[in-house]
């Protein structure tokens, strides 16, 4: 069960676009289309961004997208806002039934 | 809307034993999987466990198969997560979470209950 690789730290201008990789095995994102992606603010619960790859939930904002191919994960966040930043976790289903979550990245919006 | 609240979390001495509970309310509690997934202090989101909508299935971190054991009452829409041999490095911020239909994917969140496990 180790955890997913994300890169520690991203960082990007208003208005540009940045994408957050995360790399798992073949016994986790390599196997099943369950990987999901969440925001967290400081002190605060993560919230749900992407589900299933690339699907986002009501209310999301369509500046976020999701993709997949072979056992890496990515997030796109276009047109970044200030707003942005924050950090942003991976997380995936495993061969095992658990859950494994990415080590997140720091989101710096310059 | 979906709540989650958490309790039982504080101080306790290393081996130990704490139990967590979660109360959910604002959805159909019994027809979901929940999970529990812990943060440390100023580190990342580390899965724990999770229970399936029922209670018949359960599966757990590494870290914490042997030690912990989560359970469910769905006469009263509670979580719960029964913690012992705690170690310094089970210290976390504990959040309840439940997934999302029909997919192994949580998508509402507690806002979680602070365990320091410290002599």
């Amino acid at each position: 069960q180790s955890a997913l690789t994300q890169p520690a730290s991203v960082s990007g201008s208003p208005g540009q676009s940045i994408t957050i990789s995360c790399t798992g095995t073949s016994s986790d994102i390599g196997a099943y289309n369950y990987v999901s992606w969440y925001q967290q603010y400081p002190d605060k619960a993560p919230k749900l961004l992407i589900y299933e790859v690339s699907n986002r939930p009501s209310g999301v904002s369509n500046r976020f997208s999701g993709s997949k191919s072979g056992n890496t994960a990515s997030l796109t966040i276009s047109g970044l806002q200030t707003e942005d930043e924050a950090d942003y976790y991976c997380n995936s289903y495993t061969a095992s039934s658990s859950r494994v979550f990415g080590g997140g990245t720091r989101l710096t919006v310059l | 809307q979906v709540q989650l609240v958490e309790s039982g979390g504080g101080v306790v001495q290393p081996g130990r034993s704490l139990r967590l509970s979660c109360a959910a309310s604002g959805f159909t509690f019994s027809t979901y999987g929940v999970h529990w997934v812990r943060q440390a202090p100023g580190k990342g989101l580390e899965w724990v466990a999770v229970i399936s909508y029922d209670g018949s299935d359960k599966y757990y971190a590494d870290s914490v198969k042997g030690r912990f054991t989560i359970s469910r009452d769905n006469s009263k829409n509670t979580l719960f997560l029964q913690m012992s041999s705690l170690r310094a490095d089970d210290t976390a911020l504990y959040y309840c979470a439940k997934d999302r239909e029909r997919s192994p994917t949580i998508d509402y969140w507690g806002q979680g209950t602070l365990v320091t496990v410290s002599s």
